[in-house]
């Protein structure tokens, strides 16, 4: 099982700050992660796919990049409703898909 | 627009069983896998369950295997989870989530509670 490992687990911005989030897997995913958004209450929302696709309607602040085994996805300028936590998850060897613990985005 | 609606989740004890369901509309669904993925209480997601488009193939985390069935009712675009022998460590919101074709979640359900308790 892929064990993918996220950092930092909690990070404090403000708006209008650069966020970089990193999610490290334990073999080579390839290209084959993606980033979702969940804040409470809701369900998740896929953000970044493929390592560096966006679907249609998330907007440009949001990147991803990566290959391998170490991925970053950038949020370049925060705003209040980004603050919520962020998954990766990789496709490459399943099952089982795996998700990392998540990353918190919370205000400054 | 893609919706997805699940329903079933509750209060049950240990050993018990529940069904859960997702209600799919907005896509042709026949034409994608499902799956199902839950976020216990202070903890992060995980994939639960899947099923090809068919419902020919199943798939299944290794907690859950030979005490959940996934299967799906495409005439109806329902998805369902039958889970049996709860625990207290399936405590948790239970998601279902469309698949792209290519083992990425592009769209979620709002969740289902599922609480395993004495």
């Amino acid at each position: 099982e892929i064990v993918l490992t996220q950092s930092p687990a909690t990070l404090s911005l403000s708006p209008g700050e650069r966020a970089t989030l990193s999610c490290r897997a334990s073999q080579s995913v390839s290209n084959y992660l993606a980033w979702y958004q969940q804040k409470p209450g809701q369900a998740p929302r896929l953000l970044i796919y493929d390592a560096s696709k966006r679907p249609t309607g998330i907007p440009a602040r949001f990147s991803g990049s990566g290959s391998g085994t170490d991925f970053t996805l950038t949020i370049s300028s925060l705003e209040p409703e980004d603050f919520a936590v962020y998954y990766c998850q990789q496709r490459s060897d399943w099952p089982p898909f795996t998700f990392g613990q998540g990353t918190k985005l919370e205000i400054k | 627009e893609v919706q997805l609606v699940e329903s079933g989740g509750g209060l049950v004890q240990p050993g018990g069983s529940l069904r859960l369901s997702c209600e799919a509309s907005g896509f042709i669904f026949s034409t994608y896998a499902m799956n199902w993925v839950r976020r216990a209480p202070g903890k992060g997601l995980e994939w639960v369950s899947g099923i090809s488009e068919s419902g020919d193939s199943t798939y299944y985390e290794d907690s859950v295997k030979g005490r959940f069935t996934i299967s799906r009712d495409n005439s109806k675009t329902r998805l369902f989870l039958q889970m049996n022998s709860l625990r207290a460590e399936d405590t948790a919101v239970y998601y279902c989530a469309k698949d792209n074709g290519r083992g990425v979640f592009d769209y979620w359900g709002q969740g289902t509670l599922v609480t395993v308790s004495s």
